[in-house]
């Protein structure tokens, strides 16, 4: 079974700062795709950036950038030009992109906590 | 406006009180899930459906059941509830499993 593990359960950043959330992964498949959600207070679950595992290039979403790396199976996600509304619960997820039971699932870390100070 | 709704949003019930969350979507979209977020846990998901009468288990299926009678709802049912499912519940949907994910708002369940 893939687990998902963020470290990381709080990080604090300055505005404007620039600021790396870790994640880390296991899984024995190579056709995966990987995601970054975030949660403000509202608790809605918000899409901040996706991976295929099959892409080399590094997603990128205006402030929002990640560093994936494969064979280290790493995924961690940098926002650059930190913002107060940035701040929010972060989750890290996997979905396998093969077939069977398991397609479809969102298997999450544990989520990480961003304060972003003025 | 595509949107996946849940309700109720807030309910605090009582031990062995059966109640059921319901879900809808206006996108229809074939796959449907349901997940649980604990402290600590992130979420974990309880059942999903691929398609209307298939349903199986996530990694958390007991204590609830679901069913998928009409493509639109998929709703899940707490028989017998239990503190220990106190929760936010979340209920998920996709054109298909590898397509994008659609969240609802999340239901805060108290189970006294």
């Amino acid at each position: 079974a893939q687990t998902v593990t963020q470290s990381q359960p709080e990080m604090s950043v300055q505005e404007a700062e620039t600021v790396t959330l870790s994640c880390t992964y296991d899984t024995s498949e190579s056709d995966y795709y990987l995601f970054w959600y975030k949660q403000p207070p509202s608790r809605q679950m918000i899409l901040v950036i996706r991976q295929e595992a099959y892409k080399q290039q590094n997603a990128t979403e205006n402030r929002f950038s990640v560093n994936f790396q494969k064979a280290a199976k790493s995924f961690s996600l940098k926002i650059s030009d930190s913002q107060l509304g940035d701040a929010a619960m972060y989750f890290c997820a996997y979905r396998s992109g093969a077939g069977g039971t398991s397609y479809g699932k969102l298997t999450f870390g544990q989520g990480t906590i961003l304060t972003v100070h003025p | 406006e595509a949107q996946v709704t849940q309700n109720p949003r807030y309910l605090i019930t009582v031990t062995g009180k059966k109640l059921t969350v319901t879900c809808s979507q206006n996108m229809n979209h074939e796959y449907m899930s349901w997940y649980r977020q604990d402290p600590g846990l992130g979420l974990r998901q309880i059942y999903y459906s691929m398609n209307v009468e298939v349903t199986d288990k996530g990694d958390v299926p007991e204590g609830y059941k679901v069913s998928r009678k009409e493509k639109r709802n998929f709703p899940l049912i707490l028989e017998s509830p239990s503190p220990n499912q106190t929760s936010l519940y979340f209920c998920a949907s996709s054109f298909s499993p590898g397509n994008t994910i659609y969240f609802g708002e999340g239901s805060w369940l108290t189970v006294v």
